[in-house]
């Protein structure tokens, strides 16, 4: 099975309003990081948010918030008021286990290409 | 503060050759993983170091082995070039904090393996 899910391969956004870039996820731990990424066709990916398992608010960063519904095993990426330079592939990892366990990496999922229209 | 770098940004490789990236991390950071993004996929974890130790692999072949020196920065080497082995490879450095573990990468390395 799929430990990250991005079910949309691309969106289109008008520049200015806002859009939501969906993530599902799979693991048993109760313990877990989840991730967003930005990747240019640069090819540099810039960390953008951060939730973990156990934070009761909603992780938000600028125009970045991430919509957080744990039983529904979702993490929603929300952009407000785009941006043309949005425009980008955007990733959502997951890092399962304790910070500071014995699992490091990040499972990254298929990401979403997001096209930011003037 | 410089962010993390890689080098070299292009590698053009025959099959069966040997190749070697390297990678700084950002200031502060002592951990460094590898990821190895082939078009259009999201990266797939290789590798991590730590304490000039391997902490953690990927589901990857021996061909794909590595190094991190005294100074943090890390190597990563693979051998007997396959086709299959064109990518982006990715460096990511972190430091290990109570409440989390991001992991800032660098601009990547695009290999190509004719």
């Amino acid at each position: 099975a799929q430990k990250i899910t991005q079910t949309q391969p691309g969106m289109f956004v008008q520049e200015k309003e806002a859009v939501t870039l969906d993530c599902t996820y799979d693991t048993s731990d109760q313990s877990y990081g989840l991730f967003w990424y930005k990747q240019p066709s640069s090819g540099e990916m810039i960390f953008l948010i951060y939730q973990g398992s156990y934070d009761e608010q909603n992780a938000t960063e600028g125009r970045y918030s991430l919509n957080f519904q744990k039983a529904r095993k979702s993490a929603n990426l929300v952009i407000s008021a785009s941006q043309l330079g949005d425009s980008a592939m955007y990733f959502c990892a997951m890092r399962e286990g304790d910070s500071g366990g014995s699992n490091y990496k990040l499972t990254f999922g298929k990401g979403t290409l997001l096209t930011v229209n003037p | 503060d410089a962010g993390v770098t890689q080098s070299p940004t292009h590698l053009i490789k025959t099959r069966g050759q040997q190749v070697t990236l390297r990678c700084s991390p950002k200031s502060g950071h002592d951990t460094v993983s590898w990821y190895q993004q082939a078009l259009g996929q999201g990266p797939q974890f290789i590798f991590q170091y730590y304490e000039e130790e391997e902490r953690q692999r990927g589901n990857f072949p021996d061909r794909f082995s590595g190094h991190q020196f005294p100074n943090y920065s890390s190597e990563l080497n693979v051998n007997a070039l396959l086709l299959g082995d064109s990518a982006l490879y990715l460096c990511a450095s972190s430091f290990l904090t109570v409440t989390q573990e991001t992991q800032y990468f660098g601009p990547g390395t695009r290999l190509l393996v004719l």
